[in-house]
């Protein structure tokens, strides 16, 4: 199937763990991103890598550090898990466009990461 | 950072009922996105808006582009059961380092009661 996956689905480590989570799209877009969506259902974007290349990094810890090997995956490793980064990662992919009706970002289904 | 402010937060309704909510901004928006998220799941596209007026439709689904390009609002009709989830408002600002970034309201969570 045609999808943006994920792995793991759920994650539960102890704090000042090391961790990734993976992603990869086979929708053949360009454009990928890591969003953090809190206790409150609020979404965040994290990162955006545009044919592996760092486009968007909003104010996120240097913990989280997002890794692009390909089109097709991104993931992201996490140093010395806290408490506060508790959440759901949402990865997305989107294709890149001049036009206005360009492809719209489709997103994973998400990672539950639970620290203790 | 830069907010949308998403209404209501949430919403009990019968089954059969309309729904309305909205999204304002305090800034022009080129772009504005709905989204649906159902539990344990992604956001998923429902009505993609690029110009200012525009009225689009999907189904019993309605979104419209307001003509200050700082709001929209997304009527669902008839509300059925499988309506149930969270509803999500994103927009999108044109080029610069923005580019493809998208900022989200807080969300209006849907129940429907049969």
């Amino acid at each position: 199937d045609t999808a943006v996956s994920q792995t793991p689905k759920y994650l539960v480590t102890q704090m000042g763990n090391d961790k990734s989570i993976k992603c990869e799209q086979n929708l053949g877009h360009d454009t990928m991103y890591w969003y953090k969506q809190d206790s409150k259902k609020f979404l965040k974007i994290m990162f955006s890598y545009n044919n592996k290349e760092l486009i968007i990094n909003e104010t996120v810890p240097n913990r989280f550090s997002p890794k692009s090997p390909d089109k097709a995956h991104l993931n992201l490793h996490i140093n010395s898990l806290e408490l506060g980064d508790s959440a759901v990662y949402f990865c997305a992919s989107s294709q890149s466009g001049l036009a206005a009706t360009y492809n719209e970002q489709f997103f994973g289904p998400g990672t539950r990461l639970t620290v203790l | 950072g830069q907010q949308l402010n998403q209404s209501p937060q949430s919403m009990f309704i019968q089954e059969g009922e309309d729904v309305s909510m909205n999204c304002t901004s305090s800034s022009i928006f080129n772009t504005w996105l709905w989204y649906k998220q159902d539990p344990g799941e992604g956001p998923v596209l429902l009505i993609a808006l690029y110009k200012a007026g525009e009225l689009t439709s999907n189904g019993r689904l309605t979104a419209q582009f307001g003509i200050t390009r700082k709001d929209s609002f997304l009527n669902i009709s008839a509300s059925i059961p499988s309506d149930v989830g969270i509803y999500f408002c994103a927009g999108r600002k044109a080029g610069g380092t923005s580019y493809g970034k998208l900022t989200f309201g807080q969300g209006t969570i849907l129940t429907v009661h049969p």
